[in-house]
């Protein structure tokens, strides 16, 4: 089946400027993530959402960052102002449920120019 | 914040020998999930191994978990060039819904 799949692969903006990366989850799986990635690191978690509702946002850097997942599916990370400190790879992931393989989608790399 | 790390940063080997990297980590976990990742990119789910199991097999990989040395690590053998990536434990910590990354063991096979 489909798995994880993430838009746009690319993203280059301005300092200043709003952006939103997509994510489709594999269907059926309830729990949704998104996490960063910055060069040579590992990902860091940024959100959770079980269904419908950000179950945890304690990874959200501040509150220029926020995610919403309004049909318990497709889930949309929002970044206002951007700044050059959010350029990194942006990585979804879903799984079964919170107790399960957690599957990656391909990344957007966001670049703030 | 990340906890644990993957020892070695990193590991260069000749084509069909075996390849083993290690994770440490300090608080408790429900399960410990082990990753690979081509160029930065998309992460590949290798296996995951349950607080409760000590070992998991899948094809070329197996996986051990010491809950009591809280480490585990990836054993790759027969290594192929293809099996060029980093590898990366994520820790489903207790209490916690996400998993913990270090920052991997970037594995070279040379052909």
């Amino acid at each position: 089946g489909a798995g994880v799949s993430q838009t746009p692969s690319n993203k280059v903006t301005e300092k200043g400027k709003y952006v939103e990366l997509r994510c489709d989850p594999i269907s059926g799986h309830t729990a949704l993530y998104w996490y960063r990635q910055s060069l040579g690191q590992g990902p860091e978690f940024l959100i959770y959402f079980q269904g419908t509702g950000a179950a945890d946002d304690s990874g959200l850097p501040n509150d220029r960052f926020f995610a919403v997942r309004p049909e318990g599916s497709v889930s949309t990370l929002k970044i206002q102002r951007t700044e050059r400190g959010d350029s990194a790879v942006y990585l979804c992931a879903s799984s079964l449920s919170a107790w399960n393989e957690q599957f990656f989608g391909p990344g957007t790399r966001l670049t703030v120019l | 914040s990340q906890q644990g790390e993957e020892d070695p940063q990193a590991l260069s080997i000749q084509e069909g020998e075996n390849a083993t990297m290690n994770c440490s980590y300090k608080t408790s976990i429900n399960n410990l999930q082990w990753y690979r990742q081509n160029s930065g990119r998309g992460l590949v789910h290798l296996i995951l191994i349950r607080s409760n199991e000590r070992e998991k097999h899948s094809g070329r990989l197996r996986v051990t978990l010491d809950t009591s040395k809280k480490s585990s690590s990836l054993l790759i053998t027969a290594s192929r060039a293809a099996d060029t990536a980093s590898y990366f434990c994520a820790r489903k910590q207790t209490g916690a819904n996400n998993l913990f990354f270090g920052t991997g063991t970037r594995l070279t096979v040379i052909p």
